[in-house]
C-alpha cells in the first residue's frame, strides 16, 4: 500500500538558514512525487513535482529511490516561505489519486 | 478561469442532519477528487470521479457518505446523518482529462462543523 510520511509536524528556521523538509514514501511501483504548499488563507497549490526537476521559489527536491525519500530543500529560507508543506504521491497507474503526508508547518523566523 | 470553486465555505449541521458539499471543477476539467482533513491530520483521499463515473472510492467510509459528478453541474459530496466525527475540512481538486498524471488544482475547502 502507498504511504507518505512527513516526520516533522513543525519546523522553525531562521531567515537565511537552509531548510530541509523530510518526506519518505512507500510504494511498490514507480511513483510520482509532489510537494504542495498552502500559504496562510490560501488554497493548496502545487510547488513542484519530481519529474520536472525544476527549482521553484528556490526549492528543489530530488527523488531518491534507494532511500525512498523526496526531501524538499532550500539553501536560504525567506519569511514568505512560512506555510504548510505537504508531500504527496501518485502511483496508481493512469489515475491521478494523490496520497498526502500529514504536512509540515514551516515557520521562518525573521 | 475562476479555479476550483467549493461551496459553502463553512457549513454547520446538527447531528443526524445531512450535509451537501459542492465542487465546481475548473473549466475543461473532467476529473474530480475529494479529500478530507481531520484536525491535526493530513489530507486523506476519499474518492475520485470522472463525469458520471466513480473511478476510485477506496477512501470513502462505507456508510453515510456518497459522491457524484453528474454530466451537468457540480460534483456533490453527501454525508447523511452526520456525527461529530465528520467535522473536518473537505477539499475538492480537479484535473484535466487525458492519460498520465497531471497537476490537480484545489478548491479552498468546505469546513464542516457538526454540533
Amino acid at each position: 500500500a502507498q504511504r507518505v510520511t512527513q516526520p516533522e509536524k513543525l519546523l522553525s528556521v531562521f531567515k537565511g538558514a537552509p531548510v530541509e523538509l523530510k518526506c519518505n514514501y512507500s510504494y511498490s511501483g514507480s511513483p510520482e512525487l509532489f510537494w504542495y504548499v498552502q500559504y496562510s488563507r490560501q488554497r493548496l497549490q502545487l510547488l513542484l513535482r519530481h519529474i520536472s526537476r525544476e527549482s521553484i521559489k528556490g526549492f528543489t527536491a530530488d527523488l531518491n529511490k534507494g532511500e525512498t525519500s523526496f526531501h524538499l530543500k532550500k539553501p536560504f529560507a525567506q519569511e514568505e516561505d512560512s506555510a504548510m508543506y505537504y508531500c504527496a504521491l501518485s502511483g496508481i497507474g493512469g489515475a491521478n489519486n494523490l496520497f498526502f503526508g500529514t504536512g509540515t508547518r514551516l515557520t521562518v523566523i525573521p | 478561469n475562476a479555479g476550483v470553486m467549493q461551496n459553502p465555505r463553512h457549513l454547520v449541521r446538527r447531528r443526524g442532519q445531512e450535509a451537501r458539499l459542492r465542487c465546481s471543477p475548473m473549466k475543461g476539467h473532467s476529473h474530480v477528487y475529494w479529500y478530507r482533513q481531520l484536525p491535526e491530520e493530513g489530507l486523506k483521499f476519499m474518492v475520485y470521479l470522472q463525469k458520471e463515473n466513480i473511478i476510485d472510492e477506496s477512501g470513502m467510509p462505507k456508510e453515510r457518505f456518497s459522491a457524484e459528478f453528474p454530466k451537468e453541474g457540480p460534483s456533490i459530496l453527501r454525508i447523511q446523518q452526520v456525527v461529530r466525527g465528520d467535522s473536518a475540512a473537505y477539499f475538492c481538486a480537479s484535473s484535466p482529462p487525458g492519460q498520465g498524471r497531471t497537476e490537480a488544482f484545489f478548491g479552498q475547502g468546505t469546513r464542516l462543523t457538526v454540533v
